[in-house]
């Protein structure tokens, strides 16, 4: 069964520290994003990458960074965890032509303390 | 903003009957995708739709496209309490890479 994972369902992290949330998928696909969930305001692009070392920003970039060293892996990085980036995060992939759906994680739920 | 939006925000029904739920769009696109999301977990892809579609079924979906209107609805027939989930929209601008999602329509179902 085809999959993408996430690391952790659930983190609990203090102000100021630099927090990792993980992605992996078995796919082989070209492209993967992170999304965060907030209520009312449904997904949110933060960062995307179409290729491994390659990434482009999605409409909500700031305070985040991203990693993509190997095709399969895709790596969210919060800088310095600041409470209003307390969300879940939804990490998916895709393949690049179109047509075809995302498969998603099944999130992390970040709080940040 | 490309975001769907969809309607209604929640929508309550008894188990057996029909459930209907809207997307509204703004930009040209070259599909539609329908996505459901059980509490606290990652979104599954139901069904994507063309632009050159109409209409399209899987199982018990029904998703309709209407690029003149700029709108789709995903109908669930015959309920079960299992369909209890949010539901979301997401369209892919023309050229875009990434899909844009709309607020979802939180679906209850009562046995």
């Amino acid at each position: 069964d085809v999959k993408v994972t996430q690391s952790s369902r659930y983190l609990v992290k203090r102000t100021g520290e630099k927090v990792f949330l993980e992605c992996v998928q078995d796919m082989d696909h070209e492209n993967m994003f992170w999304y965060r969930q907030d209520p009312g305001l449904g997904l949110r692009l933060i960062y995307f990458s179409y290729d491994v070392k390659m990434k482009e920003k999605g409409d909500i970039p700031e305070g985040y960074s991203v990693s993509r060293e190997k095709k399969e892996r895709f790596s969210l990085i919060l800088e310095s965890a600041s409470t209003n980036q307390t969300s879940m995060y939804l990490c998916a992939s895709s393949l690049t032509q179109g047509g075809y759906g995302y498969t998603f994680g099944s999130g992390t739920r970040l709080t940040v303390v | 903003s490309q975001q769907g939006e969809e309607d209604p925000q929640a929508l309550s029904i008894q188990e057996g009957e029909n459930a209907t739920m809207n997307c509204s769009y703004k930009t040209s696109i070259n599909n539609l995708q329908w996505y459901r999301q059980n509490s606290g977990r990652g979104l599954v892809h139901l069904i994507l739709i063309r632009s050159n579609e109409r209409e399209k079924h899987s199982g018990r979906l029904r998703v309709t496209l209407d690029t003149s209107k700029k709108s789709s609805s995903l109908l669930i027939t015959a309920s079960r309490a299992a369909d209890t989930a949010s539901y979301f929209c997401a369209t892919d601008g023309t050229g875009a890479n990434n899909l844009f999602f709309g607020t979802g329509t939180r679906l209850t179902v009562i046995p």
